[in-house]
């Protein structure tokens, strides 16, 4: 099973909106909305965001949102601020019962 | 509240064998589905296996299968990771997470524990 595709890095600017893609095939992202994204600080266990490719854990904020089109899934955290710098993952579940992480995408707010 | 704690790592040599432990409280173990992740240093997050809630079926990465069997014991609240012939690329953090997806599509690992390191070097 190979990993999702995702950007190495993005960056922006303090209130700005950023989108970090994630791509796989028809075995996981593509056919199931069993998207899921994670936020890792430095030296932390990973954070779930958002799941089932929309939904966001009750209680979180509102400027993070997941979509998907096809094979490939975004996640758009709108009014970045500074503490949104953190690495970030998506998931997916696969055809053979598995699950299977993108590479992670280091987001800078600069 | 919820929480899972994670034991059992250290520095073991090449082809040697590891248990690690995941204690788990504040939620009722048997109705969840359990997962390991492991996270190499300075590396990605990793997928490493799964334990359904009703106990029926595990799953493995592609990496570890035929080398590593996770089990779980509800008496105890307790998830292990047996793992054997171990290898230098089986070094990272090793995190427990419980699946909170009705559907078992590991749509959503929530909480991790903290993780603990295993370090396989001769």
């Amino acid at each position: 099973q190979s990993a999702l595709t995702q950007p190495a890095s993005v960056s922006g600017s303090p209130g700005q909106s950023i989108t970090i893609s994630c791509t796989g095939t028809s075995s996981d992202i593509g056919g199931y909305n069993s998207v899921s994204w994670y936020q890792q600080h430095p030296g932390k266990a990973p954070k779930v965001m958002i799941y089932d490719v929309t939904k966001r854990p009750s209680g979180d904020s509102n400027r993070f949102a997941g979509s998907k089109s096809g094979n490939t899934a975004s996640l758009t955290i709108s009014g970045l601020q500074p503490e949104d710098e953190a690495d970030y993952y998506c998931t997916s579940y696969t055809s053979d019962k598995k699950l299977v992480f993108g590479g992670g995408t280091k987001l800078t707010v600069l | 509240q919820v929480q899972l704690v994670e034991s059992g790592g250290g520095v073991v040599q090449p082809g040697t064998s590891l248990r690690l432990s995941c204690v788990v409280s504040g939620f009722t173990f048997r109705n969840y589905g359990m997962h390991w992740v492991r996270q190499a240093p300075g590396k990605g997050l990793e997928w490493v296996a799964v334990f359904w809630a009703d106990g029926s079926q595990e799953y493995y990465a592609d990496s570890v299968k035929g080398r590593f069997t996770v089990s779980r014991d509800i008496v105890r609240n307790i998830l292990y990771l047996q793992m054997n012939s171990l290898r230098a690329e089986d070094t990272a953090v090793y995190y427990c997470a419980r699946d909170m997806d009705i559907n078992s599509r590991y749509s959503r690992l929530d909480p991790w524990g903290q993780g603990t390191l295993v370090t396989v070097s001769s």
